[in-house]
């Protein structure tokens, strides 16, 4: 168990609505990331929140967005969601930057019909 | 641009085989970070191990032994007596050390290892 939680494990939802994933990070890690992993594009880095504040930020579209919340969990929406969107999404945390080692919650899989 | 590259996409070993899954790496950075995740069917991401630039000493931890080569720019994994628990996905993912704006970890596209009784 890597002390990340993510919610929910399991996401069935229809083209053009809206998701929100929950990620509670390991206790004292103050670094979240979000990736997605897809067949096609493979293990993409998405965005990254320190103690509240944005990172670094990857390949994230326009109509996802993230936040990181004071207790230090974060929330990870995507809207108007399209087939493409289906993938697995990854949260991880750190105690700071990517260059430690990042600890990985098992995903939420979420399927766009 | 930093790139990571897994050209082996599968293998298939019979158990107590020796198996090496190979890594290479582009960066322009003298800085930066190697790491090897591993992906069981459960689905979570475990890491392996960490590596920086500057610490070209191979590592070995029980049955997983490392070879990092800055010449041929590689970091090469290696299992040793292998078992039908190291099936998985295995991932080699490089960070670059941005001083204090972390990097974020740029992943190969895996190799699936297989591994029969």
């Amino acid at each position: 168990d890597s002390g990340v939680t993510q919610t929910p494990k399991h996401l069935i939802t229809a083209t053009g609505q809206r998701v929100t994933l929950r990620c509670s990070p390991r206790s004292g890690d103050l670094s979240v990331y979000w990736y997605q992993q897809s067949l096609d594009q493979g293990l993409q880095f998405l965005i990254q929140y320190y103690n509240g504040e944005e990172r670094a930020k990857g390949n994230i579209l326009e109509r996802f967005s993230a936040q990181q919340f004071p207790d230090l969990h974060s929330e990870l929406n995507l809207s108007s969601l399209e087939l493409g969107d289906s993938a697995l999404y990854f949260c991880a945390s750190s105690e700071g930057g990517a260059n430690e080692k990042l600890f990985f919650g098992s995903g939420t899989q979420l399927s766009v019909l | 641009a930093q790139k990571v590259t897994q050209a082996q996409t599968e293998i298939s070993v019979v158990e107590k085989e020796d198996v090496t899954l190979d890594c290479v790496y582009e960066t322009r950075d003298t800085t930066y970070y190697l790491f090897w995740y591993k992906q069981p069917p459960s689905g979570e991401l475990v890491f392996l191990i960490r590596r920086n630039s500057f610490d070209e000493q191979n590592e070995i931890s029980g049955r997983y032994s490392w070879n990092f080569q800055k010449s041929t720019s590689s970091f090469n994994f290696t299992i040793t007596a292998s078992q039908v628990v190291d099936s998985a996905v295995y991932f080699c993912a490089l960070s670059e050390d941005y001083g204090g704006s972390q990097g974020n970890l740029i992943f190969g596209k895996g190799t699936k290892l297989s591994v029969k009784p």
